[in-house]
């Protein structure tokens, strides 16, 4: 499967826990965005990476979340401290990008969390 | 306040027949707008993405539709199938440095055979 997958599908926690995601990407692709999707919404933006690098966080990635893409490759995703509001769908997408052109994305499954 | 509205909120259709979705936003200045499809519990799938140049953008039997001056869009859906059952949700992102897109909510989509 070369799509974009992400481990674990479905976390269970207590509040209070720390968990962590994962996203593989599309082989090659320089961009990665990481979103948050709750039941009957649409997905709310997070963060992008383009490779290594963080460019965008959004104002809703509160101090207890951080995100790495530590070789350009693979990122991760980390709530500390979790909270009940914490629950959602987590997803990540990939992108192949040139310059200013809008790129187009690759969802991941998602990984959904229960905050108990 | 950057929105983005989309009506109506579900729909329900019997296979074979059209359906037009809407989207209204008031995202300044415009960068691009893009229609997903999403299945329950998978990730979105992207369908079509449109730049202020362009006004008509088709996938198969999605056509989606851009008018930047009175700021909507719609997604036209042709001959509607069973698998077409799912959430469509229009992403509205503004001209800048950074990349913060605006979501809509989503319309839930019905086909019954």
């Amino acid at each position: 499967d070369t799509g974009v997958s992400q481990n674990p599908r479905h976390k269970i926690t207590k509040r209070g826990q720390n968990v962590t995601f994962r996203c593989d990407p599309i082989s090659e692709h320089n961009r990665l965005y990481w979103y948050r999707q709750t039941l009957g919404q649409g997905p709310e933006f997070l963060t992008y990476f383009q490779n290594e690098a963080q460019l965008e966080k959004s104002r809703l990635l509160s101090d207890r979340f951080s995100a790495e893409r530590p070789k350009g490759s693979f990122s991760t995703l980390e709530i500390q401290r979790t909270e009940q509001g914490d629950s959602a769908m987590y997803l990540c997408a990939s992108s192949l990008s040139f310059g200013g052109a809008p790129d187009t994305q690759y969802f991941g499954p998602g990984t959904r969390l229960t905050v108990l | 306040k950057n929105q983005v509205e989309q009506s109506p909120q579900s729909l329900i259709i019997l296979e074979g027949k059209n359906c037009t979705l809407q989207c209204n936003y008031t995202v300044s200045p415009f960068s691009n707008l893009r229609w997903y499809k999403q299945d329950t519990g998978r990730g979105p799938v992207s369908l079509t993405i449109m730049t202020f140049s362009e006004n008509t953008k088709s996938n198969g039997r999605y056509t989606a539709t851009l008018d930047a001056d009175t700021k909507q869009s719609s997604l036209h859906i042709t001959a509607s199938q069973l698998s077409d059952s799912a959430s469509y949700i229009c992403v509205v992102s503004a001209e800048g440095g950074s990349y913060i897109p605006t979501f809509g909510r989503g319309t839930s989509l019905i086909v019954h055979p």
